[in-house]
């Protein structure tokens, strides 16, 4: 099957710098990469839709300016968690497709702690 | 609104036995569904799908069954090895939209 890896697996920031979380889909062109987060004992939310060479589209209730998505190339989409809190440690998902009725794939998950 | 329903958060089954995972949803244009296996602190990993078209879909072990006019999709596996614990999430998507709603999730535990 199709590789998607995230990068990096787990981090520890302080509160107010911005972390970097990267996801690349490694054998296949995404045109489209979706971004969740997924709190303890929760499903998997749906926090944006990365769009290659156009903004992310963002669910009702995520802050845009807090969450920046970009997905600079097929192969590639960053989430950067900005002035990072407390609250905002979670479980974010990447996941790329390969088109609409095909499973998405996803990458291996980043573990953020914000300290 | 939780357009995609998994009303059991936890579900026990006996090594060797058929473990059921049940999903329901709200959403009539919601057209392909799927299976997916998660384990703590890794991402989703998929299982198998169906299609709207289709009221049957097996895959190994694993067989997946829809009833369109109930919006009700289960995930049979049998029989369940212990390996197979770990959290199912059920997925929707509707036509022309890769986006997928998930269930929230089934923690399933095989007993040996």
């Amino acid at each position: 099957g199709a590789v998607v890896s995230q990068h990096p697996s787990w981090v520890i920031c302080k509160s107010g710098t911005s972390v970097k979380i990267e996801c690349r889909s490694l054998d296949f062109q995404a045109t489209t990469m979706f971004w969740y987060r997924q709190f303890p004992k929760q499903s998997l939310m749906l926090m944006a839709t990365s769009n290659e060479g156009s903004k992310a589209t963002y669910e009702q209730g995520v802050e845009k300016d807090k969450f920046l998505i970009n997905h600079a190339s097929l192969t590639l989409s960053t989430l950067t968690v900005t002035s990072a809190h407390p609250e905002d440690s979670s479980f974010y998902i990447c996941s790329a497709g390969r088109g609409r009725d095909t499973e998405a794939f996803f990458g291996q998950g980043t573990r953020l702690t914000v300290v | 609104d939780q357009q995609v329903k998994q009303n059991s958060p936890s579900l026990s089954v006996q090594e060797g036995r058929i473990s059921i995972l049940n999903c329901d949803y709200t959403n009539s244009m919601f057209d392909y569904f799927l299976w997916y296996k998660k384990y703590p602190a890794e991402g989703p990993t998929f299982l198998i799908s169906i299609s709207s078209i289709k009221d049957k879909n097996e895959d190994g072990r694993f067989t997946v069954f829809l009833n369109k006019s109930a919006k009700h999709l289960s995930l049979h596996i049998v029989p369940s090895q212990p390996g197979d614990s770990a959290v199912y999430f059920c997925a929707a998507m509707s036509y022309g939209n890769e986006k997928l709603t998930f269930g929230t999730g089934t923690r399933l535990t095989i007993i040996p």
